[in-house]
């Protein structure tokens, strides 16, 4: 099993659509990271979470210690936002989720 | 402007044929690595540099070598590259090694071994 699982795999959504992405992990972590690898592969930095909640533009990102899970909101979802996004966790090392791919139709 | 550079961005090349994937950083950090991607695998560390002269290996170090000589270059290194090595690779670079460091990507190399 791996350590951090991410679901679904795939998702389609109709641009405007409100959009969640689940991360799940099973080990202690100091640190969360959601990242986002646009269609040419570039990676950038979404968030990183060690507690609560964090909001930049339409993007929310929350993170429950407790239950081990986090989650990635895209609110007013639009074309641009189609990507694969990517939950890493920091925990002795970074291990990484294998992505969820996003495609939003207009 | 801040950033990670890798080159080449592309490369097709034969088994065994020595080459060097170069990664350069203009922020200071500390911290460098280097990862492969691949379908249904995800982001693998290959290895990772706390620091000038020093390295470790990541999660799947076999077939490659890295240096760091100078902060700012960390080049990856296969010394006889085989078609398993096909993959994604992409350098990253972060200011230190706590968790609340946000880690900055190269562009990545898509590299085929034949």
């Amino acid at each position: 099993k791996n350590e951090v699982e991410q679901s679904p795999q795939n998702l389609t959504a109709q641009e405007g659509e409100f959009i969640t992405i689940n991360c799940s992990y099973s080990v202690g972590i100091s640190a969360l990271h959601w990242l986002q690898q646009h269609p040419g592969g570039g990676i950038v930095s979404l968030f990183m979470l060690s507690s609560g909640k964090k909001k930049h533009g339409r993007l929310i990102a929350t993170i429950n210690i407790q239950e081990k899970h986090s989650s990635l909101h895209i609110t007013a979802s639009h074309p641009r936002d189609s990507a694969v996004y990517i939950c890493a966790v920091l925990a002795d090392k970074l291990i990484f989720g294998t992505g969820t791919r996003l495609q939003v139709f207009p | 402007e801040a950033q990670v550079t890798q080159n080449p961005r592309y490369l097709i090349t034969v088994t065994g044929k020595k080459l060097t994937v170069t990664c350069s950083q203009n922020m200071n950090h500390e911290y460098m690595s280097w990862y492969r991607q691949d379908p249904g695998l995800g982001l693998r560390q290959i290895y990772y540099s706390m620091n000038v002269e020093v390295t470790d290996k990541g999660d799947v170090p076999e077939g490659y070598k890295v240096s760091r000589k100078e902060k700012r270059n960390f080049p990856l290194i296969l010394e006889s590259p085989s078609p398993n090595q096909t993959s994604l690779y992409f350098c990253a670079s972060k200011l230190g090694l706590a968790g609340e460091f946000v880690e900055f990507f190269g562009p990545g190399t898509r590299l085929t071994v034949l």
